[in-house]
């Protein structure tokens, strides 16, 4: 059974431009996870969704994020117009039931 | 909102020695209390969970204790290897997202 996996593993973007960052979630889980890291730090919860479904976005910023898990396909975190504070490590989790989460290797962002 | 507070910042034990890394949380309502260990470059790795109707669960060499009255929670390894060198890291989930610590660097010494 293959882990969560997260593509690209690394992204540069110029100021301005659009991070797109995906995950796959482990086979037979229905629920995502993802969590912004900075140097040092712990994580930092973000967006939770179900298929289909957003159910808290509690911890992503209002403007220029969003999230979404199709029914198909993977998990997309994408960042607009992104700025040098956006530069962090970005990790997806999953998870069967809502309770052991699962991390992938996480995309790595930089803003130049 | 939940609020884990994790300590030692970093931890330095000799090869064979025990390490404690304790957390405490803030919601009386959080229920699920896992233990992720990161190394460099890579996601965290749930090493072990603890629920809150148990006190006390172990793997190994290690285990977790919870004490759901001072709402603090350990994780104890034994016998260390340097392959234990890493960042730990407690959580505490209430209903969805996991709220961490800010991490544990655990050294190990040969």
């Amino acid at each position: 059974n293959a882990g969560v996996m997260q593509n690209p593993r690394h992204l540069v973007r110029r100021r301005g431009q659009e991070a797109r960052l995906r995950c796959s979630p482990m086979k037979g889980h229905s629920h995502v996870y993802w969590y912004r890291q900075l140097p040092e730090e712990g994580l930092k919860f973000m967006v939770y969704l179900q298929k289909e479904n957003i159910i808290d976005e509690s911890g992503m910023p209002k403007e220029r994020f969003s999230a979404e898990f199709p029914k198909e396909g993977p998990s997309i975190l994408r960042i607009q117009q992104v700025v040098r504070g956006d530069s962090a490590a970005y990790f997806c989790a999953s998870s069967p039931m809502g309770w052991e989460q699962y991390f992938g290797p996480g995309t790595r962002l930089t803003v130049t | 909102g939940e609020n884990v507070e994790q300590h030692p910042s970093t931890l330095s034990v000799q090869e064979g020695d025990s390490a404690v890394i304790k957390c405490t949380y803030s919601d009386s309502a959080s229920n699920y209390f896992p233990w992720y260990k990161q190394e460099l470059g890579k996601g965290p790795q749930l090493i072990i969970d603890i629920r809150s109707n148990v006190g006390e669960k172990k793997d190994q060499r290690i285990a977790v204790t919870l004490n759901k009255t001072a709402k603090h929670f350990s994780l104890h390894i034994t016998e260390t290897q340097p392959e234990d060198s890493a960042v730990y890291f407690c959580a505490a989930v209430r209903a969805d997202g996991l709220t961490f610590g800010k991490g544990t660097h655990l050294i190990i010494q040969p």
